[in-house]
């Protein structure tokens, strides 16, 4: 499976301001997702990421709240506009693999809003 | 109703004994079907898929799936304290997105 990194691992934010979370994966792929995962609860999908294309943002998620950015077939950006204290969560990308069937995950970006 | 249900736990099971983690579905044009492990702190890890009805195995791991029934489940044989995690199933259904459920927490005792 590809390697995924993520930049920052974990942040510490004011509400009102804005986070930038980077997805680096070490091979080109097709396919990269966005998900939240809140304190005790499972993964929501926020949005698919293709490059050279506007993100598919799901039901309840918006592109003013949530932009997202792929430059490259190996790079993503989500970020989290104008925080409160309910975007405290954890976000991670993934990737689809070879058989465009299976995800995996980055190590996610935990966020902390006060 | 929701559209992956798992129960939430904890399962607990004694080290050596099997573990049986079960999930339904709501979707019937469901494809594929997927366990992650994630343990506490982490990121899911993907650790079976399965497609076709049946039973798939790898290693200590076995998927079942049954269509018919909307059911999937991850049998765990001789488990290890190291297999205490969260384990979420999910499900790719239209538009090849995956739903996960909201987990079940396993507890391996010694």
């Amino acid at each position: 499976s590809a390697v995924i990194s993520q930049k920052p691992s974990r942040d510490i934010c004011q509400r009102g301001t804005s986070l930038t979370i980077q997805c680096q994966v070490d091979s080109q792929v097709t396919m990269m997702f966005w998900y939240r995962q809140q304190p005790g609860q499972s993964l929501t999908l926020i949005a698919t990421a293709n490059q050279g294309s506007e993100a598919t943002y799901e039901s309840g998620f918006v592109i003013d709240k949530f932009p997202i950015s792929r430059p490259n077939l190996t790079f993503s950006t989500l970020t989290v506009s104008n925080m409160s204290p309910e975007d405290s969560s954890i976000y991670l990308c993934s990737v689809e693999g070879w058989d465009l069937e299976t995800q995996y995950f980055g190590p996610g970006t935990r966020l902390l809003v006060l | 109703q929701k559209e992956v249900e798992q129960n939430s736990g904890p399962l607990s099971v004694p080290e050596g004994a099997i573990a049986s983690l079960n999930c339904t579905y709501s979707d019937r044009g469901s494809q594929s079907f997927f366990w992650y492990r994630q343990y506490s702190g982490k990121s899911p890890e993907l650790i079976m898929f399965i497609y076709s009805n049946g039973d798939k195995e790898d290693g200590r791991f076995t998927a079942q799936l049954n269509k018919a029934s909307q059911y999937v489940s991850l049998l765990i044989r001789d488990s290890q304290p190291s297999d205490s995690a969260t384990y979420l199933c999910a499900v790719t259904g239209t538009a090849s997105k995956l739903t996960f459920g909201t987990g079940t927490r396993l507890q391996v005792t010694l």
